[in-house]
């Protein structure tokens, strides 16, 4: 089965533009986990939807925000970007909240703000 | 703070030798703890995961070894090879409100020398 899709894959960006990130979980999977990964910071939780509902999120600014359709695909997005949002973000996608299953990642999101 | 923290930030291992990567944690509110994979360009995959309730897992050349008393949870590659190179991150879980939350450590770059 298809594995977890996230588009773009690269993506370069102004400062203070804002973007949109897209991620389609792998089929049947509802819960979907989104992760900025940075050579500083490493693999930092951003938020986690389930049901189109946010069940969880990182310590993150507001600028960071994300949102799940009926079908479970998450978008997330940033606003008036700042240089230090370069990062890859990832989307793992699970089959729900709550239990020890599995998180799958995608490719992810490389991200550039210049 | 739920912080995870892995050692060494970076290793060197001769074929068929034995990696071994280190992590330790602090809140007693993780109870699961899965180590991850990744290559160059792809997003982590699971490698093997284990509870608190048992003290080690075997799963091919790959080892958990954990200490609750302690802490500490480590990961062994017997025999490493050459297509082991890759970043490994170890995690824990928690449960936070009706979700999950996985928090990762910094990661240790593995290069298995030919």
């Amino acid at each position: 089965k298809a594995g977890v899709t996230q588009t773009p894959r690269y993506l370069i960006k102004t400062r203070g533009q804002q973007v949109t990130l897209s991620c389609s979980p792998i089929s049947g999977h509802r819960s979907v986990s989104w992760y900025q990964q940075t050579p500083g910071q490493g693999l930092q939780f951003l938020f986690e939807y389930f049901s189109e509902t946010q069940r969880n999120k990182g310590n993150f600014p507001g600028r960071f925000s994300g949102r799940q359709f009926s079908n479970s695909r998450s978008e997330m997005n940033v606003s008036t970007l700042e240089l230090g949002d370069s990062a890859l973000y990832l989307c793992a996608s699970s089959l729900s909240p709550g239990l020890n299953t599995e998180a799958f990642f995608g490719q992810g999101t490389r991200l550039t703000v210049v | 703070q739920q912080q995870v923290k892995q050692s060494p930030q970076s290793l060197i291992v001769q074929k068929g030798g034995i990696s071994i990567i280190n992590c330790a944690y602090e809140n007693t509110a993780f109870d699961y703890f899965p180590w991850y994979q990744q290559f160059p360009g792809k997003g982590p995959a699971l490698l093997i995961a284990i509870r608190p309730d048992v003290s080690e897992k075997k799963e091919g050349r790959f080892t958990i070894s954990f200490n609750k008393s302690a802490k500490q949870f480590s990961l062994h590659i017997m025999d490493s090879q050459p297509g082991d190179s890759a970043t490994y991150f170890c995690a824990a879980s928690r449960k936070a409100g009706s979700a999950r939350q996985l928090t990762f450590g910094s990661g240790t770059q593995l290069t298995v020398l030919p």
